[in-house]
């Protein structure tokens, strides 16, 4: 299966800042990727798909300016979360996929605490 | 619009005891099935797979059958290990859906010396 990373893994930040997630494919290039946040004991939210060289679809209730999404090739995307507050400290997991294949292959994830 | 629907956990075994996990759909069109299991403090990893009715995933003793009379995938081991605790997610994806994946809630398994 194909491997996908995250950077950074954990992060902690001052309320009001922004922070940068990094979602790598590290061994096939992916048309399409996906990036979900999943609250403590519950499942993972979609909040956004993107083409390679498209902007991205968010899904309802998913403020596109507070998550800004970039999918500047077909082995990066970058998730920036603006202006963070507690309330978006969460865990953040990327995943791809291609037309090669039927399925998603998702990242390690990132937590983020914002204090 | 297509949903999946998991028994609530956690559930707690015994080691070397039978798991099943129940999950069951709904889809808009032809379903492929998944099981993603999560590890603690990590991201998702594919468990196993079926594409088409009758079709068996297998992967690591964990089994899974796609019966589309019953609309139905649940997960099954015979012999669960203490390493085998973590959250398993049924999910599913449409054709046509640009692998868009609908997961279920999660169940949380935790198994016990």
């Amino acid at each position: 299966g194909a491997v996908v990373s995250q950077h950074p893994s954990r992060v902690i930040c001052k309320s009001g800042t922004s922070v940068k997630i990094e979602c790598r494919s590290l061994d096939f290039q992916a048309t399409t990727m996906f990036w979900y946040r999943q609250f403590p004991k519950q499942s993972l939210m979609l909040m956004a798909t993107s083409n390679e060289g498209s902007k991205a679809t968010y899904e309802q209730g998913v403020e596109k300016d507070k998550f800004l999404i970039n999918h500047a090739s077909l082995t990066l995307s970058t998730l920036t979360v603006t202006s963070a507050h507690p309330e978006d400290s969460s865990f953040y997991i990327c995943s791809w996929t291609s037309g090669t294949y039927n399925e998603q292959f998702f990242g390690p994830g990132t937590r983020l605490t914002v204090l | 619009g297509d949903s999946v629907t998991q028994m609530e956990g956690p559930v707690t075994l015994s080691e070397e005891a039978f798991l099943t996990i129940n999950c069951t759909y709904t889809a808009t069109g032809y379903p492929s099935l998944f099981w993603y299991v999560q590890y603690p403090g990590e991201g998702l990893q594919l468990l196993l797979k079926a594409t088409k009715a009758d079709d068996k995933g297998s992967n690591k003793g964990f089994e899974a059958t796609y019966r589309k009379e019953t609309t139905s995938f649940h997960l099954e081991k015979g012999s669960v290990q203490v390493s085998d605790s973590a959250v398993y997610f049924c999910a599913l994806t449409v054709t046509g859906g640009g692998n868009k994946l609908t997961f279920g809630t999660g169940t949380q398994l935790k198994v016990e010396l």
